[in-house]
């Protein structure tokens, strides 16, 4: 299977609750990393994982966690939620770890917390 | 300021036209990166460059790593080119930091 899969596409949470968020990885690739974009903005990095390991992290709190399988398919994690998390999170994935090639997008989880 | 900063931040013009859309980064990288999203929020990966120039069907993609700064042409637009356009530059440890993006309407 090529391409890249988020799911859901969309998503209602109330303040407070905890949401989980999964990408599948495309064929061949053994990165994962997730961002998070707010409307009108640049996508943020939030964190990488390489064969299952976290290997990089951006300036988010510890409340987004993750994990990748051993297929290399990932979920994002956000406890606690609050109104401003709510964005569209997008995963990508990549071959090589640190020395990566070229990136697959997912299209993308919108996220509304109310 | 920003570690990326892209201009224009939008960006109208005809069809035909020649479009450049400039990128300038602060900080040190491995390679960098010119994305393009969709209304929805899909992107596609159009370049990676680390150095020099690359070309693919209208699109040409240019980088001087002393100056740090990339550009993106687009020749003979199409409405259909109507897009967020999201450099993107890749640090030595594997992390993306995006620029705030460029959004391009072309018009018929």
């Amino acid at each position: 299977e090529t391409g890249v899969t988020q799911s859901p596409t969309h998503l209602i949470k109330t303040r407070g609750q905890q949401v989980t968020l999964r990408c599948s990885s495309q064929s061949g690739h053994n990165t994962v990393s997730w961002y998070q974009q707010a409307l009108g903005q640049g996508p943020q990095f939030i964190f990488q994982y390489y064969r299952e390991e976290e290997n990089g992290r951006g300036n988010f709190p510890p409340r987004f966690s993750g994990l990748q399988f051993p297929n290399y398919s990932s979920e994002l994690n956000v406890n606690a939620l609050e109104l401003d998390d709510s964005a569209l999170y997008l995963c990508a994935s990549s071959s090589g770890g640190r020395e990566v090639g070229g990136y697959t997008f997912g299209s993308g989880t919108r996220l509304t917390v109310v | 300021k920003n570690e990326v900063e892209q201009s224009p931040q939008n960006l109208t013009a005809q069809e035909g036209e020649f479009i450049t859309i400039n990128c300038s980064y602060s900080v040190g990288i491995s390679a960098l990166h010119w994305l393009q999203q969709h209304p929805g929020g899909g992107i596609v990966s159009l370049f990676m460059l680390s150095s020099g120039k690359k070309k693919h069907g209208r699109l040409i993609a240019t980088i001087n790593i002393q100056e740090k700064h990339s550009s993106l042409h687009i020749t003979a637009s199409h409405p259909r080119d109507s897009a967020v356009y999201i450099c993107a530059v890749r640090s030595r440890r594997g992390q993306l930091t995006f620029g705030s993006g460029t959004q391009l309407t072309v018009l018929p």
